[in-house]
């Protein structure tokens, strides 16, 4: 199984719809979670860290339910913009480094 | 611009040929992250490093590739005899020092062996 899981889509949306990208990881111990924004051809960028009591940053929205081992990103009032690739990002927290494990990302086409 | 570069942007190689990326990550960073990424993948982890020492290296790294970061700042990433499943984007990040602090990626270099 994979230590993160995402559905690739594609999700396409008309502007102005509200869309939701689900997450699931596999790792009970993990600790951090993240979602990037990646753009076609260019490098991850990081849209949000999530937080256990959930978190909100303008348009869009972050959770997490550590019972369910599942993090979500919601994104309302979609724009144009908003097209790219979205990332779930786990981190297990232990020393070292090779604990950050990326899903396969979320791709979202948002339509005029 | 302070953000991690990297240097080339892209490179065509032939295959067997040798390739060599730089990285510079952000002056303050410690930590330093080599991934590789291929289209429809999020990013792999590869190799990283803490100052000047390669702390982790994935099984992803085979003994064609070698990191180093001579001396805590900089870094190279070479990959020889280079074969056509080597065709991907390398990314560098960095972060500051524990775990958990997000990593800050540069724009990566693609590489494409034909």
């Amino acid at each position: 199984r994979k230590e993160v899981e995402q559905d690739p889509g594609p999700f396409n949306v008309p502007e102005g719809a509200t869309v939701a990208f689900n997450c699931t990881y596999s790792n009970s111990a993990s600790q951090s979670f993240f979602w990037y924004r990646q753009d076609c051809r260019k490098e991850p960028k990081l849209l949000m860290s999530v937080y256990s009591s959930g978190n909100e940053d303008g348009r869009f929205t972050a959770q997490l339910n550590r019972a369910s081992q599942y993090i979500s990103l919601l994104i309302r009032d979609s724009k144009l913009s908003d097209s790219a690739t979205y990332l779930c990002v786990v981190n297990r927290g232990q020393t070292g480094a090779n604990n950050l494990f990326f899903g396969t990302g979320t791709r979202l086409t948002v339509i005029p | 611009d302070t953000g991690v570069s990297q240097d080339p942007r892209h490179k065509i190689t032939k295959r067997g040929q040798n390739v060599t990326f730089r990285c510079d990550p952000i002056s303050e960073h410690n930590r330093l992250y080599w991934y590789r990424q291929t289209l429809g993948q999020g990013p792999e982890f590869l190799t990283y490093f803490q100052n000047e020492a390669q702390l982790e290296k994935s099984r992803l790294l085979s003994d064609r590739f070698s990191a180093e970061r001579p001396k805590g700042s900089f870094s190279t990433l070479e990959i020889q005899r280079t074969e056509q499943g080597d065709s991907a984007m390398y990314l560098c990040a960095s972060s500051r020092g524990s775990s958990g602090n997000t990593i800050y990626f540069g724009e990566g270099s693609w590489l494409t062996v034909v």
